[in-house]
């Protein structure tokens, strides 16, 4: 069964520092993978996709990440964070054989001036 | 803006009663998700509509009930409530129905049941 992980609830960084959010994922096949962000009280935006080719993806915001197929990871990366940055980040996979998305439980991003 | 649309922004109801929260998604898309975020359980997924009919299934309650309608906007209907439906629902939309579509989610709406 297809699933995410997580493993990191809540990150603390200084502003101007890098950061880097983990996501473990669960699949049978190459998967489709994303990752959101959502700010208090609002919806999840999409920050970047990857679906096949180049393993790592540019997103908005500055924000990148790597596929790492023998890890199972799919990671998100910012070289410097700014304090708008502090927000809810989830990990997804599309299962391309389902019409579903799998959601981790979140990283919950403090960014302190 | 995600171009998806999604109200009221927020329910309060009591216990027992039943509710419709409604979604319009972005032009041209044909699909349309329901989710449901809530502290315990986080970002689960509840049901999926292509075109006007079911395609998939989550965790939904069987008090739980969906459709989409011809033009697209869906309703996602909750009865007999109780204190844990309390939570975010959201609709997304994606243009097509395979799990690599990249869904656009609406600002959700936040049920409270007291």
């Amino acid at each position: 069964a297809q699933s995410v992980t997580q493993p990191d609830i809540h990150i603390t960084v200084s502003e101007g520092a890098s950061l880097e959010l983990r996501c473990n994922y669960s699949y049978g096949a190459t998967p489709y993978l994303f990752w959101y962000v959502q700010s208090p009280g609002q919806g999840l935006q999409l920050l970047l996709k990857y679906f096949s080719g180049d393993t790592l993806v540019q997103g908005i915001k500055g924000f990148e990440a790597e596929f790492k197929r023998s890890q199972s990871s799919f990671n998100l990366r910012k070289p410097s964070v700014h304090w708008s940055d502090a927000a809810e980040y989830f990990c997804a996979v599309g299962a391309n054989t389902g019409n579903q998305f799998y959601f981790g439980t979140g990283t919950s991003l403090t960014v302190i001036p | 803006d995600s171009g998806v649309t999604q109200t009221p922004k927020h329910l309060i109801t009591a216990t027992g009663q039943r509710v419709t929260l409604r979604c319009s998604p972005r032009s041209g898309d044909l699909s349309v998700y329901w989710y449901q975020q809530s502290l315990d359980q986080g970002l689960q997924f509840l049901i999926h509509y292509y075109n006007g009919e079911e395609r998939a299934k989550g965790n939904i309650l069987e008090r739980f009930s969906a459709q989409q309608f011809p033009d697209l906007h869906s309703e996602l209907n909750l009865s007999s409530l109780e204190l844990g439906d309390s939570a975010l629902y959201f609709c997304a939309s994606s243009v097509d129905r395979g799990g690599g579509e990249t869904q656009y989610f609406g600002p959700g709406t936040r049920l409270l049941v007291l």
